[in-house]
């Protein structure tokens, strides 16, 4: 258990409203991930986090903004919401692994959102 | 060619068979890489790290074939608790940003 949670873990909403969901880790882990997953396209990243206010964009972040005002919590906002972000969210921290020299992704339990 | 690329399945095997699933990659500079396992409506939980020539656990074994480019896991004495979707990762060299495959269904049967 990495410490990872999210919330809401399911939400309902209708196109054109705002949403945010959280990302809460408890292990002040720098390296903090937001993916989509839809059926056929596997997971894709959104945006992810490098470290308090520091973050970049991933291959699918059109319509999404990120913040990151601590470590513990990595917010993701769509701004608008429209009917093709109905998805499975999940967050996702980074721990490295010094003794293989590499870094292992833990995941939350995901948010599942549907745009009306 | 994709970065990561595995067969979808599915893979439909009888409890007790042993099954094998491939996962080719891209990027000769990556150096470990990671099986994860995913049930359906879960979040993708870690499976297994793969570095040097292979690995094993129980009845999982995973293996590394460099010059081909291509990660393994096989699972022996398969039971009806296998089924799942299987996500091979490939850490992007020196980027914190790893690549997933889309992943390998697998259907144990009684």
């Amino acid at each position: 258990d990495a410490g990872i949670t999210q919330s809401p873990r399911h939400k309902v909403t209708e196109t054109g409203t705002p949403v945010t969901l959280r990302c809460h880790q408890t292990e002040n882990h720098r390296y903090m991930y937001w993916y989509r997953q839809d059926p056929g396209h596997g997971l894709r990243l959104i945006h992810y986090s490098y470290g308090v206010k520091d973050t970049d964009k991933g291959e699918v972040s059109d319509g999404y903004s990120v913040s990151r005002s601590k470590t513990e919590d990595f917010l993701l906002t769509l701004e608008s919401a429209t009917s093709s972000q109905t998805s499975v969210y999940f967050c996702a921290i980074q721990i490295r692994t010094p003794s293989l020299d590499t870094y292992e992704q833990y995941f939350g339990p995901g948010t599942r959102l549907t745009v009306t | 060619r994709k970065e990561v690329e595995q067969d979808p399945g599915p893979f439909n095997v009888p409890e007790g068979a042993t099954v094998a699933f491939n996962c080719t990659y891209s990027n000769s500079a990556s150096q470990s890489f990671f099986w994860y396992r995913q049930d359906c409506r879960k979040e993708p939980k870690l499976l297994m790290s793969v570095y040097s020539s292979g690995n094993e656990d129980g009845r999982f074994t995973a293996q590394l074939n460099r010059a081909s480019q291509y990660i393994s896991l096989l699972i022996r004495d398969s039971k009806l608790s296998d089924s799942a979707t299987y996500l091979c990762v490939v850490p992007s060299g020196g980027s914190y940003i790893p690549t997933f495959g889309r992943g390998t269904s697998l259907i144990v049967h009684p």
